[in-house]
């Protein structure tokens, strides 16, 4: 139980494009879901935390209107990065807890490469 | 500022040998502690976590950790480690303040375990 993916495993795109990544828990409900990025040799840095329903809240020196997050469902949340430049190339990492999971315990989706050409 | 320390960026070690992983923070209260594995091309997984009680605390396939408040560490620790084990390991804390369960991971270390 408790499995969440993300769709697309990989993506390239055009510098200037948008790209939008999905995140899904498949076996319970996220109340709360996290995303993180994650550079090589590097530890994941959370981006922003999103309420199922509510305006996600971003960490400091993560820009909003760059980084779009959307949690309309206690199944699915996306990022959508707008705009997207060489420097946003990155491996995007979404996790979710639920209210019927072990208390704070984040189950992890298998990550999104970015390429931005 | 708040930071969660990784001692080791790389381990390289025989199967049957013991593994020991540092992680020391610092942050301005009480926390939860957590370790993350990460096995190659796979997403991260929750080895154990130490809320409160016991500050050794045993997780799953062998591992254990233990919380040591006075020196703000939550090593991680493993008797004999296999090669499966191989994979890159996560330390990350939890203020217990924070409702949503936000987590700050260190750096991780990468693990290579050898036939």
């Amino acid at each position: 139980g408790a499995v969440v993916s993300q769709h697309p495993s990989r993506v390239i795109c055009k510098s200037g494009t948008s790209v939008k990544i999905e995140c899904r828990s498949l076996d319970f409900q996220a109340t709360t879901m996290f995303w993180y990025r994650q550079f090589p040799k590097k530890s994941l840095m959370l981006m922003a935390t999103s309420n199922e329903g509510s305006k996600a809240t971003y960490e400091q020196g993560v820009e909003k209107d760059k980084f779009l997050i959307n949690h309309a469902s206690l199944t699915l949340s996306t990022l959508t990065v707008t705009s997207a430049h060489p420097e946003d190339s990155s491996f995007y990492i979404c996790s979710a807890t639920g209210l019927d999971q072990p208390k704070y315990t984040q189950y992890f989706g298998p990550g999104t490469r970015l390429t931005v050409l | 500022a708040q930071s969660v320390s990784q001692h080791n960026h790389h381990v390289i070690l025989s199967e049957a040998a013991s593994l020991e992983l540092g992680c020391n923070y610092s942050y301005g209260g009480t926390v939860n502690l957590f370790w993350y594995v990460q096995y190659p091309g796979q997403h991260l997984q929750l080895l154990l976590k130490y809320f409160s009680g016991d500050p050794l605390v045993k997780g799953i396939k062998g591992f254990e950790a233990e919380f040591i408040k006075s020196k703000f560490s939550f090593n991680l620790r493993k008797p004999s480690v296999q090669w499966s084990d191989t994979a890159e390991y996560f330390c990350a804390v939890k203020g217990t303040t924070d409702s949503w369960g936000k987590l700050q991971f260190g750096a991780g270390t990468q693990v290579v375990v050898t036939p």
